[in-house]
């Protein structure tokens, strides 16, 4: 089974500030991945970014970068240069890459607010 | 670029009844997961299909039930319907198990 622990409910930062999301997650897979998702108001699940366990690269995507610590199964998400549209809630999650469709598994959620 | 649809975007029953919900998948996307996202909760997983097969379950109750269908649309179909059903109702998409993109949930309130 797979936990993953998101020990931050609330988070504030200003706008064009930069923010770090924590995240940690156990698993007894070798092979994973780990995704961040945003929820905003609408509800809806937005992907942010995704990391594949065996990359040893972090990810990026634009403002949105990673910091994978594989040994200490450590996830966090960093946000550069916040701005107003990045209030949301974000949830870290874990998959298994075990050949079937498995759910993810989700932490608590840190709520991001942007303080303009 | 197309997205996961899902119908209906909200849904009101009494307790008892039945409800079905529909997702219809990116196009050329063969696996579909469904979640249940309570109020201020992350969402659970529930079930998966991949090729119209059961691919995977999570904590779907009894009764609760799903298939995926030969167009890899899939409904969930909920019956005796309880107060704790209340919730948002994620399904996502995937091609074969690589990356989940969510619709934009139904939302059940059982009154």
């Amino acid at each position: 089974a797979q936990t993953v622990t998101q020990s931050q409910p609330e988070m504030s930062v200003q706008e064009a500030e930069t923010v770090t999301l924590s995240c940690t997650y156990d698993t007894s897979e070798s092979d994973y991945y780990l995704f961040w998702y945003k929820q905003p108001p609408s509800r809806q699940m937005i992907l942010v970014i995704r990391q594949e366990a065996y990359k040893q690269q972090n990810a990026t995507e634009n403002r949105f970068s990673v910091n994978f610590q594989k040994a200490a199964k450590s996830f966090s998400l960093k946000i550069s240069d916040s701005q107003l549209g990045d209030a949301a809630m974000y949830f870290c999650a874990s998959l298994t890459s075990g050949g079937g469709a498995d759910g993810l598994t989700f932490g608590k959620g840190t709520h991001l607010i942007i303080q303009p | 670029a197309a997205g996961v649809i899902q119908s209906p975007r909200h849904l009101i029953k009494e307790k008892r009844e039945t409800a079905t919900l529909k997702c219809y998948p990116i196009p050329r996307h063969d696996t579909v997961y469904w979640y249940q996202q309570g109020p201020g909760q992350d969402p659970q997983f529930l079930i998966s299909f991949y090729e119209k097969m059961q691919s995977d379950k999570g904590s779907i109750p009894d009764r609760f039930s799903a298939q995926q269908f030969s167009d890899y649309h899939s409904e969930l179909n909920m019956s005796s319907l309880e107060l704790g059903d209340s919730a948002l109702y994620f399904c996502a998409s995937s091609y074969f198990t690589d990356t989940q993109y969510f619709g934009p949930g139904t939302r059940l309130t059982v009154l």
